[in-house]
């Protein structure tokens, strides 16, 4: 499968944890995004990679998100003192020219 | 802010009927996303439109951006139960960076 992935697909954590999330691009995409889905809205930008370069910030990445993207291939997205409104799907997606592909989400429980 | 409004919010289709789903914006669109989205589920990519008036198929779904460039539609042909799901349009905020509608929930009653 070449598509965009995601680990893990779903993740129940208790409140005041950290957790972790992967996102594996197809291989020749160099842009990397998260989003952000609640339940009946559509997806919320909250950041992008160009190669290794974060290159934009939402102002929904309050300082308890932080994302990589180390060598310019997978990403990871970790949030910090988890929260109960943290509780979202978190998307990934890559692009190329005029196309943007999204990964299966990672779905977050925060309890 | 750029603002991008989906209707109907919801449509219920008799197998073999036809439909068309609506994306306006606020602003003039630079490039316009189609996704589809099975509940729990990632976007599955449908198209992209870019030029004024420019319009795309795949199978029988059929995207048009008008002239002005502010409203697009999706057009589905003798809908099938595979068809079911969320539509959402994602407006390009430069880079790539999509602004989403909240979507439109498509049932289709065989």
């Amino acid at each position: 499968d070449t598509g965009v992935s995601q680990d893990p697909r779903h993740k129940i954590t208790k409140r005041g944890q950290n957790v972790t999330f992967r996102c594996d691009p197809i291989s020749e995409h160099n842009r990397l995004y998260w989003y952000r889905q609640t339940l009946g809205q559509g997806p919320e930008f909250l950041t992008y990679f160009q190669n290794e370069a974060q290159l934009e910030k939402s102002r929904l990445l309050s300082d308890r998100f932080s994302a990589e993207r180390p060598k310019g291939s997978f990403s990871t997205l970790e949030i910090q003192r988890t929260e109960q409104g943290d509780s979202a799907m978190y998307l990934c997606a890559s692009s190329g020219i005029n196309e943007q592909f999204f990964g299966p989400g990672t779905r977050l429980t925060v309890l | 802010s750029q603002e991008l409004e989906q209707s109907p919010q919801s449509l219920i289709v008799q197998e073999g009927k036809n439909l068309t789903i609506n994306c306006t914006s606020s602003k003039t669109l630079y490039g316009l996303y189609w996704y589809k989205q099975k509940y729990g589920e990632g976007l599955i990519f449908l198209m992209m439109l870019q030029k004024g008036g420019e319009e795309k198929s795949h199978e029988k779904i059929t995207a048009k951006l008008d002239e002005k460039k502010q409203q697009s539609s999706l057009h589905i042909t003798a809908s099938q139960p595979s068809h079911a799901g969320i539509y959402l349009c994602g407006a390009d905020q430069g880079a790539n960076n999509l602004f989403f509608g909240t979507g439109t929930r498509l049932t289709v009653i065989p």
